[in-house]
């Protein structure tokens, strides 16, 4: 079974652009999850989708911040425009659904504002 | 509690002796506590996740117990070896959240 996928692994980018990161979960995993670590602190909740439905998107910074998932399958969290403060790892996890499921983490997406 | 604590923040731990660290978090509203192993340059992976109060989980060396009354947990991990050295987070799911501790920091000594 392929894992949880991330894309790109890193990105550089100059404040004000936009960036989209892209993250593929595991095949019939309805719950995705988006989490960031900035400056090597703890690892942050973003937002919760389950399917193409945002559950909880509590964790989300600011309004520079839109994620998606049509469909309820792959999800993209768009950074529009970037900010120095939103450099970090952007992990995506996804789990089966219930309480008791562990989450499976991809590889993250190391993004770098300049 | 607020939110989901872990200490110590770091740990050295000679190899061969066994160790543990806590997890302490809200015990209202309990749903479930995750476990995972977290190494350098990988993304972090699930050790265990436990629902029950008293609930005990293993995993060859490595073990935690679960006390959602007075909200904490414990991991233990017994001989430690070098392969051990990684943080450890636990996580603990809050409504449609899993909010994650700051992790203990493990560095097995040869």
């Amino acid at each position: 079974e392929a894992g949880v996928t991330q894309f790109p692994s890193h990105s550089v980018i100059e404040k004000g652009q936009t960036v989209t990161l892209r993250c593929d979960p595991i095949s019939g995993h309805d719950n995705l999850y988006w989490y960031r670590r900035v400056m090597g602190k703890e690892i942050k909740f973003l937002l919760h989708f389950v399917k193409e439905s945002k559950q909880d998107e509590s964790g989300m910074p600011n309004n520079r911040f839109l994620a998606e998932r049509t469909g309820g399958t792959y999800s993209t969290l768009k950074v529009q425009p970037a900010e120095l403060e939103d450099s970090g790892v952007y992990f995506c996890a996804s789990s089966l659904g219930s309480y008791n499921s562990p989450l499976h983490f991809g590889n993250g997406t190391r993004l770098t504002v300049t | 509690i607020l939110n989901v604590e872990q200490s110590p923040q770091s740990l050295h731990v000679q190899e061969g002796d066994s160790t543990n660290f806590t997890c302490s978090f809200p015990s209202s509203n309990f749903y479930a506590l995750h476990w995972y192993r977290w190494e350098t340059a990988k993304s972090p992976e699930a050790l265990f996740v436990m629902t029950l109060n008293g609930d005990e989980k293993k995993k060859g060396r490595i073990s935690a117990t679960l006390n959602t009354k007075e909200g904490y947990s414990y991991l233990y991990i017994k001989g430690s070896q070098p392969e051990d050295s990684a943080t450890y987070l636990c996580a603990r799911r809050r409504d449609d959240k899993i909010i994650f501790g700051k992790g203990t920091r493990l560095h097995i000594l040869p």
